[in-house]
């Protein structure tokens, strides 16, 4: 099982909605990240769990908050959106140790904020 | 943060070689270089990844500079399947690693 999967693929929220994305990954990988792509730009880090705590934090703005329940999921609250944010929004995961650190992409929640 | 610097854009005809460059000049001695590519509608997929030796697998070839401050991805024989925007990746090694991707070359491939 190579997959990193996300839900939901669209999402459409008011800037007073409470929501969240969900990201879940089965390969014992021990870092998951957050990344945000807008159109035609490249991804952009948001947050790197490292064995569920929060590693990364790349000045995101606290109307998004990151949950790692357990090894296996990742979650991104949102809450108080702005028109702004609405982007597509990438989960990945990569092994913590050793060599082999290649990230696994899911194929990303988009996100459409009114 | 160390930063990657690529053509905005390339073509290719199908079945020919490409050779798609990165400039890193500020990597630091432990910093990997990883290349991804994002086909629409979907999330980067791996490619490649080197630290100071050129590297081959099934999908492509890594040249890495001497001193490391360029790369080269390298497509045997291009196909339509490979249109997609390739990205640059250097992989930060303090504490937990930290990818920071570049701004991308979007590759044309030309029947």
């Amino acid at each position: 099982d190579t997959e990193v999967t996300q839900t939901p693929k669209h999402l459409v929220m008011g800037m007073t909605n409470k929501k969240s994305l969900k990201c879940e990954q089965h390969m014992g990988h021990r870092a998951m990240y957050w990344y945000k792509q807008k159109a035609k730009k490249p991804p952009e880090l948001m947050f790197v769990y490292s064995y569920e705590k929060l590693s990364i934090n790349e000045s995101v703005p606290s109307r998004f908050s990151p949950e790692c329940p357990n090894s296996s999921l990742l979650n991104l609250h949102l809450h108080a959106l702005q028109p702004e944010d609405s982007a597509l929004y990438l989960c990945a995961s990569s092994h913590e140790r050793g060599r082999r650190r290649e990230l696994f992409f899911g194929e990303g929640s988009r996100l459409t904020v009114l | 943060d160390a930063k990657t610097t690529q053509p905005n854009s390339m073509e290719s005809n199908e079945e020919e070689p490409v050779h798609l460059p990165c400039n890193h000049s500020t990597i630091s001695g432990t910093d990997y270089i990883h290349w991804y590519r994002q086909l629409p509608s979907q999330g980067p997929e791996y490619v490649i990844h080197g630290l100071t030796s050129n590297v081959n697998n099934r999908m492509a070839s890594l040249a890495i500079a001497e001193d490391r401050k360029s790369s080269t991805l390298i497509l045997h024989r291009a196909t339509l399947r490979d249109a997609a925007v390739y990205y640059c990746i250097l992989s930060i090694t303090s504490g937990t690693y930290k990818y920071i991707f570049g701004t991308g070359t979007r590759l044309k491939v030309l029947a």
